[in-house]
């Protein structure tokens, strides 16, 4: 199975700041890698696909990047109603399989 | 509006059965793959099993294979996960999740419900 690392696992940070998160495939994924966002209580949604491009309703504060192994999902100033934990997912090779996930805390 | 809305979880002893059922409505139930994806309590996201359109391709984890089943019904909108021979580690939130693509493979997940709680205890 191709293996995900999410970084950080969990990060504090103020409202209008950069959010960076990386994802590293432990081979290449070409660009099928996904973003999700799940609240606490809540379903994942799905933010971003393909590694960049934003799913219809996003707010476009929201990016990807990143190809072959590895990836960066942005937030470029967040938000409180952004608290969330995020998780990235392949899709080239199967089982799909997600990353450990990054909690994103208010500071 | 699509909407997911899963049932059939509960308290189960180990080596019982279980069946989870998933109503799907707001879209075109037989055009597209289904999946489901569980999340053990205060744990990550694991796939589960996917099911492609026509429920010619079926594919599963090997911490289920053999195991769990999954099916559809697209007349009636349903996708289900027949779940024997369960054990504690199978205890999670199982999620529906609709695939962007009609095959299961790929397995872009675009749409989830609310998930059903699964406890497998004694």
């Amino acid at each position: 199975d191709i293996q995900m690392t999410q970084s950080p696992s969990s990060l504090s940070a103020s409202v209008g700041d950069r959010v960076t998160i990386t994802c590293q495939a432990s081979q290449d994924i070409s660009n099928y890698l996904n973003w999700y966002q799940q609240k606490p209580g809540k379903a994942p949604k799905l933010l971003i696909y393909d590694a960049s491009n934003l799913e219809t309703g996003v707010p476009s504060r929201f990016s990807g990047s990143g190809s072959g192994t590895d990836f960066t999902f942005t937030i470029s100033s967040l938000q409180p109603e952004d608290i969330a934990t995020y998780y990235c997912q392949q899709y080239d090779n199967l089982p799909p399989t997600f990353g450990q996930g990054t909690k994103l805390e208010i500071k | 509006e699509v909407q997911l809305v899963e049932s059939g979880g509960g308290l189960v002893q180990p080596g019982r059965s279980l069946r989870l059922s998933c109503a799907a409505s707001g879209f075109t139930f037989d055009d597209y793959a289904m999946h489901w994806v569980r999340q053990a309590p205060g744990k990550g996201l694991e796939w589960v099993s996917g099911i492609s359109w026509n429920s010619g391709s079926i594919g599963y984890a090997d911490s289920v294979k053999g195991r769990f089943t999954i099916s559809r019904d697209n007349a009636k909108n349903s996708l289900y996960l027949q779940m024997n021979s369960l054990r504690a580690e199978d205890t999670a939130l199982y999620y529906c999740a609709k695939a962007r693509y009609f095959d299961w493979p790929r397995s872009l997940f675009d749409y989830w419900g609310q998930g059903t709680l699964v406890t497998v205890s004694s």
